[in-house]
């Protein structure tokens, strides 16, 4: 089984700074994707950023990128410029690659309280 | 598309009532997904439908919960009798797959069981 950890419960970052939130998961499968997902206070599951393992390059989508470490099993989460609209609970997620047998289900973290402050 | 629809936003119910929470999945995606948050145990899925065919249903806590997917377009979960250790925030989300891996989640059902 797999196992998704995220070690900060809470953390703060002041407005157009950078924050970095550790995400480390377990697996014995080789092909996997890792995500980002972001819940705001309206409690909506929002994808922010997706990773395939395969890939060696790290993903961005604007702001936010992953530094992720297939070896050290380790896919953190930096989010630039950090915006007041970027508040929220960020989730770590893995999804094994397999057709069958637990494809496509996703097992999360137990999230990091983000707050942006001015 | 309007994403996926759950029914009701918020629930409150009486300790040994039935709940019926309902989903309406994105169109022409083939994986469905029940998903429950609690503070104490975060998300953890239910159970999962592919082509409306529960494929895991190991998350599923206790027999008091069912869920169904009657078509392509609609699933239940169904808590009978309930209890307030029920009470949570259940999430339905839906995916195209097998290889389109995004999951697009609808804005939870707040269950509260007094």
């Amino acid at each position: 089984a797999q196992t998704v950890t995220q070690s900060q419960p809470e953390m703060s970052v002041q407005e157009a700074e950078t924050v970095t939130l550790s995400c480390t998961y377990d697996t014995s499968e080789n092909n996997y994707y890792l995500f980002w997902y972001k819940q705001p206070p309206s409690r909506q599951m929002i994808l922010v950023i997706r990773q395939e393992a395969y890939k060696q390059q790290n993903a961005t989508e604007n702001r936010f990128s992953v530094n992720f470490q297939k070896a050290a099993k380790s896919f953190s989460l930096k989010i630039s410029d950090s915006q007041l609209g970027d508040t929220a609970m960020y989730f770590c997620a893995f999804m094994n690659g397999r057709l069958t047998g637990g494809g496509n289900k996703l097992t999360f973290g137990t999230g990091t309280q983000l707050k942006v402050e001015l | 598309d309007a994403g996926v629809i759950q029914s009701p936003r918020h629930e409150v119910t009486e300790m040994g009532q039935e709940v019926t929470l309902r989903c309406k999945p994105i169109s022409g995606h083939d994986y469905l997904f029940w998903y429950r948050q609690t503070m104490m145990r975060g998300l953890e899925l239910l159970i999962y439908f592919n082509n409306n065919v529960p494929i895991d249903d190991s998350g599923m806590p206790e027999d008091r919960f069912s869920a169904k997917m009657p078509n392509a377009s609609f699933s239940t979960l169904k808590i009978q009798p309930s209890e307030p250790r029920d009470s949570a925030v259940y999430f339905c989300a839906s995916s195209q797959g097998p290889r389109n891996t995004e999951a697009f989640f609808g804005q939870g059902t707040r269950l509260t069981v007094v």
